[in-house]
């Protein structure tokens, strides 16, 4: 178990649609990163945030949003759902730190249908 | 600019064979990190290890070994006496000093051991 948890596990729903995934770091991990990864393929980096500020963006659609609220958990919202948009969405965390390894949640699976 | 590169996209062996995994990296930065992370069928992504730049000494972990070679660029994989269990995507990693800390993926590895 890697401490990080991500809710809901499955998620299915239909295109035009708004979804809320969320994201509860190890306790003590500061920085929550999103990735997307679509049937066989990479891990596509979406967003980071570190203590409720975001740090790095990677290839995110303007139609995906995301935060981290003070109580350092993070919710990734994605709006105007597409099929193509249907994916493993991941939530990480870290301490802070070049060295630090990422720890991965078990991952939300997105259906858009 | 920064890349790794996971050339393998399958493998597939018998179980008991041996198995390496290749992983290049690209960075002009002298201090980095590498990583592999293991992705079985059941998707989690598991952390495996973890390798600074200046450590090229060689890892071993029951019947996972690693091999970092700075003059090749490279942070190889091998599995010893290969399981079933062992199948999995195989994601190698690279974190820099430089830029936002971001870590870069490869495309990762698919792993096929067969009974």
């Amino acid at each position: 178990d890697s401490g990080v948890t991500q809710t809901p596990k499955h998620l299915i729903t239909a295109t035009g649609q708004r979804v809320t995934l969320r994201c509860s770091p190890r306790s003590g991990d500061l920085s929550v990163y999103w990735y997307q990864q679509s049937l066989d393929q990479g891990l596509q980096f979406l967003i980071q945030y570190y203590n409720g500020e975001e740090r790095a963006k990677g290839n995110i659609l303007e139609r995906f949003s995301a935060q981290q609220f003070p109580d350092l958990h993070s919710e990734l919202n994605l709006s105007s759902l597409e099929l193509g948009d249907s994916a493993l969405y991941f939530c990480a965390s870290s301490v802070e730190g070049v060295r630090s390894p990422l720890h991965f949640g078990n991952g939300t699976r997105l259906t858009v249908t | 600019a920064q890349k790794v590169t996971q050339a393998q996209t399958e493998i597939s062996v018998v179980e008991k064979e041996d198995v390496t995994l290749d992983c290049v990296y690209e960075t002009r930065d002298t201090t980095y990190y590498l990583f592999w992370y293991k992705q079985p069928p059941s998707g989690e992504l598991v952390f495996l290890i973890r390798r600074n730049s200046f450590d090229e000494q060689n890892e071993i972990s029951g019947r996972y070994s690693w091999n970092f070679q700075k003059s090749t660029s490279s942070f190889n994989f091998t599995i010893t006496a290969s399981q079933v269990v062992d199948s999995a995507v195989y994601f190698c990693a690279l974190r820099t000093t430089s830029g936002t800390y971001k870590y870069i993926f490869g495309t990762g590895t698919r792993l096929k051991v067969l009974a």
